[in-house]
Order: structure tokens, then sequence, then C-alpha cells
């Protein structure tokens, strides 16, 4: 199974402050990657697929980038909405079983 | 607007049975593999299962292999989860979700999610 390890596990931050969050594949996945935005009582919601596409309906202010076993998602300008949790997961075989343990992202 | 509804969720006790739904709409049901994913309380997200687009492949987590079994109905748009001898640690949230394949396999729309507490 491929095991996807996110750091760091909480971050703090300011409304305007850009943020990176990581995620590492235990092996090679390509670009297969998606991340995850999820808030407290919600399902979770696709931010970006396939480490670097943007899901319909999602700020520009996210965005995706990596390959191989490196990946990171950017907020570039952190609004109050997007305090929440981050997953990310492997795309790369089907079932995509396989969810980083989540990075919570707090008001500082 | 793609839609996914669950439902069937509830308290039972060690041992005990439950069938969750996903009722779905605004999409072509038939046409796309689903999955059930569950959190437990305070914790991250679990895959659980996946089902092929006509359902003649299933997937399962170790953790829930030979107790659970997934299911669909297309004329009806919708999903199961037969959940049997359930314990503790099955207690979670369930969700649905629509499997997006774009080269990889992600998921693009999720229901609201379902609790299931299993305890004496």
């Amino acid at each position: 199974d491929i095991q996807m390890t996110q750091a760091p596990s909480s971050v703090s931050a300011s409304v305007g402050d850009r943020v990176t969050i990581s995620c590492r594949a235990s092996q090679d996945i390509s670009t297969w990657l998606a991340w995850y935005q999820q808030k407290p009582g919600k399902a979770p919601k696709l931010l970006i697929y396939a480490a670097s596409n943007l899901h319909s309906g999602v700020p520009s202010r996210f965005s995706g980038s990596g390959s191989g076993t490196d990946f990171t998602l950017t907020i570039s300008s952190l609004q109050p909405e997007d305090f929440a949790t981050y997953y990310c997961q492997q795309g790369n075989t089907f079932p995509p079983n396989n969810f980083g343990q989540g990075t919570k992202l707090e008001v500082k | 607007e793609v839609q996914l509804v669950d439902s069937g969720g509830g308290l039972v006790q060690p041992g005990g049975s439950l069938r969750l739904s996903c009722e779905a709409s605004g999409f072509i049901f038939s046409s796309y593999a689903m999955t059930w994913v569950r959190q437990a309380p305070g914790k991250g997200l679990e895959w659980v299962s996946s089902i092929s687009t006509l359902g003649d492949g299933t997937y399962y987590a170790d953790s829930v292999k030979g107790r659970f079994t997934v299911s669909r109905d297309n004329s009806e748009n919708t999903l199961y989860l037969q959940m049997n001898s359930l314990r503790a640690e099955d207690t979670a949230i369930y969700f649905c979700a629509k499997v997006l394949v774009q080269g990889g396999y992600y998921f693009d729309y999720w229901g609201q999610g379902t609790l299931v507490a299993v305890s004496s």
C-alpha cells in the first residue's frame, strides 16, 4: 500500500498569509494526487486533483504542485473561510485507498 | 446539480448490523464508480470500500473485509453498504463519494454523511 504523510499536522496563520502544506507519498505516484478541504461537521470537498488541477468552483488562491513523491498545497492569501483541515489522497491506483493524516489550519 | 444523500446510520449494539444507503442524483449514476469513506470521532479520513460502475468489482479495507458488503442498484441510483458484525471501532461518520477519473482516481462529490455508533 502507498502511504501518504502530511506535514505539518497543524499550522497557525493569519488572514492574508501565504500558507503551504506538504504531502509525501511512500512511492512514486506521478501527478495522481488530490487535496481536500474539510470543515467541522461537514463532508470533505475536493480542491485539487491530478496535483495541480483546480476543481470546479474552487477559488484561484488555492494551487497545487509536485510530482513523484513530493507535493504541495499553497493558499496564496488566506481568507477567513479557509481555516479548516486539509487532506491529501493518492489517486495512482484504484481503489484510491490512502489519505494523509490531515493538516489543521488554525487562526494565529 | 450533483447530489448524494447518505442515510441509514444509527445506534447499534456490538455484533449488530446496519445498512447504509446513498441516493444519487444530477449525474449518470451507472457511469461512475462509487466509494464509502468513514471518519471516526476526532480522527482523519479512512477509505472503506469502492465499487465499479456495474457492481462487478468490489474492494474493501482490511479492517472491514468479510464483515461489510458494498452494492449498488443502478436502476434506483442508489449505493449501499451492508455492515455486519459491527464493532466499537466501526463508530464513525460514513460518507459516500463519487469517483472522478482524470488520469488518476479522486472523489469529486460527497454525501453529507451518516453517523454509525456501535455501543452497548
